[in-house]
């Protein structure tokens, strides 16, 4: 594909409710990351991928939040029991190299509105 | 940990006005910074990059300079338009590759 997709673009969920949001990199990008911006902040870093290993996920933010990419391309971010305080756009980025620093190409979004 | 800190918006001014959004940071080493665009209704964009002291980066008549005795990096544009109206983040990159951003400021630009 030309870009970062993410699906759904955006999602209602009830508190207490699983949710699960989807992230498609550019073909062949071997880092991908998990950001959360909530309204009006900047984008927070949740994970961060080299192919299918998760090499940091210091930013999730409970056990609630967990994250998988198992055949290196295709990402799901889960969100278990959801709260209140889930509510933000959630980013997707990807980027070729792992080794070395490159551009993050980020998706348009999924904003999760947990009523 | 590291953290950026940039202006406080909205920022508003008229067609053709100098721009200037003041970006400072907090790290260890250096990283590179980056300053990222966000138009409405669409992703966030790479706008320009420094990796090291004194490197200038530059886009679409954007300019930013990595000034590491202020730990700066502030956005300028001589003559804004109204296409530049759009939420401006400034980012630094920590070892790891991770995104640390600022706030974001709104830049709103009258015709």
């Amino acid at each position: 594909g030309a870009g970062v997709s993410q699906s759904p673009r955006y999602k209602v969920a009830k508190r207490g409710q699983d949710v699960a949001l989807r992230c498609d990199p550019i073909s062949g990008h071997v880092s991908l990351f998990w950001y959360q911006q909530a309204l009006g902040q900047g984008p927070e870093f949740l994970t961060y991928f080299q192919n299918e290993a998760q090499l940091d996920k210091s930013g999730l933010p409970s056990d609630r939040f967990f994250a998988e990419r198992p055949e290196g391309s295709v990402s799901t971010l889960k969100i278990q029991r959801t709260q209140q305080e889930d509510s933000a756009v959630y980013l997707c980025a990807s980027s070729f190299a792992g080794t070395s620093p490159n551009e993050q190409f980020f998706g348009p979004g999924t904003r999760l509105t947990v009523l | 940990g590291n953290s950026v800190t940039q202006m406080e918006g909205p920022v508003t001014l008229s067609e053709e006005a100098f721009l200037t959004i003041n970006c400072t940071y907090t790290a260890t080493g250096y990283p590179s910074l980056f300053w990222y665009v966000q138009y409405p209704g669409e992703g966030l964009q790479l706008l320009l990059k420094a990796t090291k002291a004194d490197d200038k980066g530059s886009n679409k008549g954007f300019e930013a300079t990595y000034r590491k005795e202020t730990t700066s990096f502030h956005l300028e544009k001589g003559s804004v338009q109204v296409s530049d109206s759009a939420v401006y983040f400034c980012a630094l990159r920590e070892y790891g590759n991770k995104l640390v951003f600022g706030a974001g400021t709104i830049l709103r630009v009258k015709s």
